[in-house]
């Protein structure tokens, strides 16, 4: 099992574009979850999906935009760049239910110039 | 909205010393999940909590959930330079949301 897998590592931005951040697990999940990580801010939510077919707006959702297109996969949109959004963008998968923990892919580092 | 506060934000500490790691919850915690990163890299699941006091061990890493259940310690006995990341504490927020604390930085020196 490849676990949580994200594509691409690494992405170089200019303000104003656009791009989309692939996500995909082989746990057979129902819960998938998009994170940004910055210096001395921890890990924020950004969107969740609960089940496929259904996605939910977590702490900071602005400026993103999200698909749950099957029950592996989870992108994250971002319509138009902007410098904020400078950021590590992490993907996470659980069974759902409360008492279990998410299970992480290694990351996307984007940098929007 | 539940917040979840770690201490200390950094901690230096010599190869073979013990350290304690603190996260402290603003509500109830009904688990509560600790994680380690290395730099540049995912999150890797270190152990859940559930119970009042409760206490789980995995090699040299204890943590444990207090009996009111709103503050949990993670300790490392006789540091290793493996042990080096950030530490992170995580908690169960309703409607299969989970919300993390900031992180504690951790380097061992050799």
């Amino acid at each position: 099992n490849a676990g949580v897998t994200q594509t691409p590592k690494f992405q170089v931005l200019k303000t104003g574009q656009s791009m989309t951040l692939q996500c995909a697990q082989d746990m057979n999940h129902n819960s998938m979850y998009w994170y940004r990580q910055d210096p001395g801010m921890g890990l924020r939510l950004i969107y969740y999906s609960a089940s496929e077919g259904t996605t939910d707006k977590g702490e900071v959702p602005n400026g993103y935009n999200v698909s749950r297109l099957n029950k592996r996969e989870f992108s994250l949109r971002l319509e138009s760049a902007a410098p904020s959004q400078t950021s590590v963008y992490f993907c996470a998968s659980r069974v759902r239910g409360p008492s279990n923990e998410q299970f992480f892919g290694p990351g996307t580092r984007l940098t929007v110039l | 909205s539940q917040e979840l506060e770690q201490s200390p934000q950094s901690l230096i500490v010599q190869e073979g010393k013990n350290l304690t790691i603190n996260c402290t919850s603003s509500k109830t915690l009904y688990g509560l999940y600790w994680y380690k990163q290395k730099y540049g890299e995912g999150l890797i699941f270190l152990m859940m909590l559930q119970k009042g006091g409760e206490e789980k061990s995995h090699e040299k890493i204890t943590a444990k959930l207090d009996e009111k259940k709103q503050q949990s310690s993670l300790h490392i006995t006789a540091s290793q330079p493996s042990h080096a990341g950030i530490y992170l504490c995580g908690a169960d927020a309703g409607s299969e949301k989970l919300v993390f604390g900031k992180g504690t930085k951790l380097t061992v020196n050799p």
